[in-house]
């Protein structure tokens, strides 16, 4: 299994700022992605963080906004642009080892809230 | 959109009582995983199903999985208070991309 920790585990910040998450594995790991979770909401998939290359963003979703990195095996960071009210979520980092077959361990959560 | 849906939306039953809850999904998967998540926090995983079983137990966990009507069941038996959570199914079709249910809430009363 993996441990997975995020940073920060909260914020508060003002519209039209921008917030770096970081996410930190104990081991490394195949994939690494990125979901949003709107209050009383269900996760949705943001992206999928490539290791040494541009990260897949799902529909919906877009670069400019969600700039992600991936610099090595264990971390990964997400930035959210320019923020609105909106972006108001908990964003969660999650990993995984093998495509298709396994089981994906989901950091703690980084609660935004954004005024 | 492949996330899938839930029901019921929200369950309350008391100490000792089963607790069903059930998952639609609609594309083709390789495997379904059920979470759990406590107060808004990250999430716990509970059970793989993967798409040539259709039947799975762990602990006083036990999931089906129907993939003619693209469907799963997960049965806690003899809840605690500490089951208290919202319980997510999750589907897997390419690279692990996950596609979360809309949830279930689960109140067990003491």
């Amino acid at each position: 299994s993996a441990v997975i920790s995020q940073k920060p585990s909260r914020d508060i910040c003002q519209r039209g700022t921008s917030l770096t998450i970081q996410c930190q594995v104990d081991s490394q790991v195949t994939m690494m992605f990125w979901y949003r979770q709107q209050p009383g909401q269900s996760l949705t998939l943001i992206a999928t963080a490539n290791q040494g290359s541009e990260a897949t963003y799902e529909s919906g979703f877009v670069i400019d906004k969600f700039p992600i990195s991936r610099p090595n095996l264990t971390f990964s960071t997400l930035t959210v642009s320019n923020m609105s009210p909106e972006d108001s979520s908990i964003y969660l980092c999650s990993a995984g080892y093998v495509s298709g077959q396994e089981t994906q361990y989901f950091g703690p959560g980084t609660r935004l809230l954004v005024l | 959109s492949q996330q899938g849906e839930e029901d019921p939306q929200a369950l309350s039953i008391q100490e000792g009582e089963n607790a069903t809850m059930n998952c639609s999904y609609k594309t083709s998967i390789n495997n379904l995983q059920w979470y759990r998540q406590n107060s808004g926090r990250g999430l716990v995983h509970l059970i793989l199903i993967r798409s040539n079983e259709r039947e799975k137990h762990s602990g006083r966990l036990r999931v089906t999985l129907d993939t003619s009507k693209k469907s799963s069941s997960l049965l806690i038996t003899a809840s605690r208070a500490a089951d208290t959570a919202s319980y997510f199914c999750a589907t897997a079709r390419d690279f692990n991309k996950f596609y979360f249910g809309s949830g279930t809430k689960l109140n067990v009363k003491p």
